[in-house]
């Protein structure tokens, strides 16, 4: 699976939209991207994924380059229950029930 | 509708005694995920079973871990005569049955291992 690079960490106004950059710039076409976030001492929890398309869900919005090199995770509206670890995982189809949770982005959500 | 839920959250071995983890997957879901999270660092794949049949555990240590998915009952993973190294949190995940293509995982609460 290819190697997805993100911020260690990253600071965000409650109430303001939290943009959240991963690089993955040796993914392969049939590797998607999910997005994970674990909040302190909680399982992670599933936010959303994509393979070429942007996404949009209840929780947020998944934006791919056209290269596919990177995306985007969009938290419209934070508040401070999205403070946690973010996590961009690339995985190919064939194995991707086989997450690898890198360090992820340490998002904090201020007052 | 109940998540996945571990059992017990929290558990104390000392070296050299087994740990049992347990773990009920989400209601219809066929497919258990066992990962392991080692102080400060990010989670790592373990095993992914099914009922009754191990599908990948290239994950796991070679000894002492082994998992199973019986066809009634949960999930277990033990953890035989551990060792301090063994302390960390361990997360089940389930989905649905895979129908093609991709697929979320739902991960439970954790269990947390103390060997002292």
């Amino acid at each position: 699976d290819a190697k997805t690079t993100q911020p260690p960490s990253m600071d965000c106004a409650e109430g303001r939209a939290a943009n959240l950059p991963c690089n993955h710039s040796t993914i392969s076409g049939n590797e998607y991207v999910y997005w994970y976030r674990q909040i302190h001492s909680q399982g992670p929890q599933y936010i959303i994924h994509g393979l070429k398309n942007n996404e949009t869900n209840e929780m947020a919005s998944l934006i791919i380059t056209e290269d596919r090199k990177s995306s985007t995770l969009i938290l419209p509206h934070a508040t401070l229950r999205d403070t946690a670890v973010y996590y961009c995982i690339a995985a190919a189809i064939s194995n991707d029930y086989k997450l690898s949770f890198g360090a992820g982005t340490t998002v904090t959500v201020r007052a | 509708n109940a998540g996945v839920m571990q059992n017990p959250r929290h558990l104390v071995r000392r070296r050299g005694q087994e740990a049992r983890l347990r773990c009920s997957p989400m209601k219809g879901h066929s497919h258990v995920y066992w990962y392991r999270q080692l102080p400060e660092e990010g989670l790592k794949f373990m095993v992914y079973l099914q009922k009754e049949n191990i599908i990948d555990e290239s994950g796991m240590p070679k000894e002492r871990f082994s998992a199973e998915f019986p066809k009634e009952g949960p999930s277990i993973l033990r953890i035989q005569q551990v060792v301090r190294g063994d302390s960390a949190a361990y997360f089940c995940a389930s989905s649905p049955a895979r129908t093609g293509g991709s697929y979320e995982q739902y991960f439970g609460p954790g269990t947390r291992l103390t060997v002292t």
